[in-house]
């Protein structure tokens, strides 16, 4: 069936690097997302990658796709207060986005 | 930057109502969507929508739900006999400039809060 799964909270100290990991089963899609949520606020999209890359880097942001094992992950660079937040990984099936329960994401200072 | 505006930002309603939620998707976009987040849980899927008429729609998205785009701006969602459990935060959604790009990145709105009481 169609499922994104991701751990649901990551701590990071400000300065650090933060990886947050997905896992998702469907083969065909064609786009994966990264969506950030802010508390009370509507999903903002990150980046994206299209199902036929490996990697794709975007100023503190990179994302990496290892498509055999069905594995997302998101990594930010110099983690800030400001990125604090629910971080949403999805992809595509059809006409509908799929996306996973999210990761929270506390930094601290 | 373009963006997708929905309202109201909150509804508050007595069970057995009915609501419409309301969203201006951005401009020039092909498809259209509406998903809800009940609090605290996953952004669920419910229905998508294209050259006026829906294309696919989830379990959720039962005979008391519709969606219509009554004009060339406004997508709506109608909900017409409210329970509790419909309380949600609900997002509208939209995407693609080409038929052909039914699946590129959606644009979401900063939500309805909906609370049936």
């Amino acid at each position: 069936g169609e499922d994104v799964e991701q751990s649901l909270f990551l701590s990071v100290r400000e300065g650090d690097s933060s990886v947050i990991n997905c896992t998702y089963t469907d083969s065909s899609s064609t786009y994966l997302y990264w969506y950030k949520q802010e508390p009370g606020a509507g999903l903002q999209l990150l980046t994206y990658i299209f199902s036929n890359m490996d990697m794709k880097q975007d100023q503190r942001l990179t994302v990496l796709l290892n498509k055999k094992d069905k594995h997302l992950s998101l990594r930010i660079a110099d983690t800030q207060t400001g990125d604090s937040a629910i971080y949403f990984c999805a992809y595509t099936g059809g006409f509908k986005t799929i996306f996973g329960a999210g990761t929270r994401l506390f930094v601290k200072a | 930057e373009p963006e997708v505006t929905q309202t109201p930002s909150h509804q508050v309603t007595q069970m057995g109502q009915e609501v419409i939620l309301r969203c201006v998707p951005i401009s020039n976009h092909l498809y259209f969507y509406w998903y809800r987040q009940i609090l605290g849980q996953k952004v669920e899927f419910l229905v998508s929508f294209y050259n006026n008429e829906i294309s696919e729609k989830s379990e959720i998205f039962d005979d008391q739900f519709s969606v219509e785009r009554p004009d060339g701006s406004n997508f709506t969602l109608k909900i017409r006999s409210t329970k509790l459990e419909d309380s949600a935060m609900y997002f509208c959604a939209s995407s693609a400039l080409l038929r052909s790009s039914y699946n590129s990145p959606l644009h979401f709105g900063n939500g309805t809060r909906l609370t049936v009481t």
